[in-house]
């Protein structure tokens, strides 16, 4: 069964630095890999995505992520964080297979910008 | 395109009643799935329908959980009888894939249950 590890439940950076979250995830068979936002009281959204191909995946308002297959990571970043990224970020892996093939989500990650 | 439905936005019940959630998936979307997520965790799969048949739904509390998906369109979750541990939001989601839906999917904003 897969699964993924999101390291750190909050992150905090100042509003113009550099935004990390963390994912590491774990899957016997070649993964999707996804990143998605909640705002406030809404449902998730599709911020990016891994499939094949390139390991450096753009996304909505500014983030991007890489796939590294031998760190089994799919880190979210985006160069200047701006108020408005406030939110929690998921880390989530879909492969192949049978039975369910929805989504497994990590824990989340809380971002808080700092004026 | 209107997006994934889902009523009642917020529902606050006492431990031992009956609650239920309502969605109205993407129009011509096949696939359909319920999620709890509750506070401070990521969503955990509960069922997943295609059309209106189940997929999977081997971590839907079945003693006290149900879910249906009449005319392989809209679907309701309910709760009966409801315990503390049940508050969480309930998210709906649908994919327009039958089979592996590659992970894509598009969610509602989710029904927050409280229980009291």
């Amino acid at each position: 069964a897969q699964s993924v590890t999101q390291l750190g439940s909050h992150v905090s950076v100042s509003e113009g630095a550099l935004v990390l979250l963390r994912c590491n995830y774990s899957s016997s068979v070649p993964p999707y890999l996804f990143w998605y936002v909640q705002y406030p009281n809404q449902g998730l959204q599709l911020l990016l995505k891994y499939t094949t191909g390139a390991t450096l995946v753009k996304g909505i308002n500014g983030f991007e992520a890489e796939f590294k297959k031998s760190e089994t990571s799919f880190h979210l970043t985006k160069p200047s964080a701006h108020m408005s990224d406030a939110a929690e970020y998921f880390c989530a892996v879909s492969v192949r297979g049978g039975g369910a093939d929805g989504l497994t989500f990590g824990k989340g990650t809380h971002l808080i910008i700092q004026p | 395109e209107a997006g994934v439905a889902q009523s009642p936005r917020y529902k606050i019940i006492e431990k031992r009643q009956s609650v239920a959630f309502w969605c109205n998936p993407i129009s011509g979307h096949a696939t359909l799935y319920w999620y709890q997520q509750i506070l401070g965790q990521g969503p955990k799969l509960l069922i997943q329908f295609q059309n209106n048949g189940v997929v999977d739904d081997s971590q839907l509390p079945k003693d006290r959980f149900s879910a249906e998906r009449l005319k392989g369109v809209d679907s309701t979750l309910k709760i009966q009888p409801a315990k503390l541990e049940d508050s969480a939001v309930y998210l709906c989601a649908s994919s327009p894939r039958t089979g592996w839906s590659t992970g894509e999917l598009f969610f509602g904003e989710g029904s927050r249950l409280t229980v009291l």
